[in-house]
């Protein structure tokens, strides 16, 4: 995958979480980044949209932020419901496409 | 809210075609980008293609470039994607996800449920 993401992350109930996600100049350098969550055999949803804004009805608990080539998706106050696969994506102005992260499956333990 | 329905998956021999329809609804489906991502099994998210709002400009994935074709029907409320060459490598779920805004560059705020493609002979 084009941007970089850890292939899983654990932690328990109540506990605060980070998913990170590497790019590099082309995409996260120069452009915003999302993130989404797939819940087992269930379509993606869109999380966060340009880089650090909550989607409507999204918890606050979830939280996003980027920096230079990287961003990263924080989860704190951990529930066994955010057990799921997390992506991020940009645009990338090299490719004139969308890049996705290989994905993080968090599992709540 | 927002609904995308795909249809047009099977099970089809290497190097034949097929074509993907997405039905769109309750939105003003002629303002927004729209996409085709997919996703092998047990795999991640890759994206395929993307269609402005009014068709004018289409962007591919180099893995699909010249295989396949993104198009839409603004009087239909559909957009489609037709899939000729396919390879064992196409095999996916599919789905169909809107743009936020007009232009290619949109994010995809809102996702179809796929419809599953196989490529096997």
């Amino acid at each position: 995958s084009v941007l970089t993401q850890s292939p899983s992350a654990s932690a328990t109930p109540g506990q605060r979480v980070t998913i990170s996600c590497s790019g590099s100049s082309s995409n996260i350098g120069t452009n915003y980044v999302f993130w989404y969550q797939q819940l087992p055999g269930a379509a993606p949803k869109l999380l966060i949209y340009n880089s650090d804004r909550r989607r409507s009805g999204v918890p606050d608990r979830f939280s996003g932020s980027k920096s230079g080539t990287s961003a990263s998706l924080a989860i704190s106050g951990l529930r066994s419901e955010d057990g799921a696969d997390y992506y991020c994506a940009a645009w990338d102005d090299s490719l004139s496409g969308w890049v996705f992260g290989g994905g993080t499956k968090l599992t709540v333990l | 809210q927002v609904q995308l329905v795909e249809s047009g998956g099977g099970v089809v021999q290497p190097g034949r075609s097929l074509r993907l329809s997405c039905a769109a609804s309750r939105f003003i489906f002629s303002t927004n980008a729209m996409n085709w991502v997919r996703q092998a099994p047990g795999e991640g998210l890759e994206w395929v293609a993307v269609i402005s709002k009014d068709g004018s400009n289409t962007y591919y994935a180099d893995s699909v470039k010249g295989r396949f074709t993104i198009s839409r029907d603004n009087s239909k409320n559909t957009l489609y994607l037709q899939m000729n060459g396919l390879r064992a490598e196409d095999t996916a779920m599919y789905y169909c996800a809107r743009g936020a805004h007009g232009n290619s560059a949109a994010y995809f705020d809102y996702w179809g449920q796929g419809t599953l493609v196989t490529v096997s002979s």
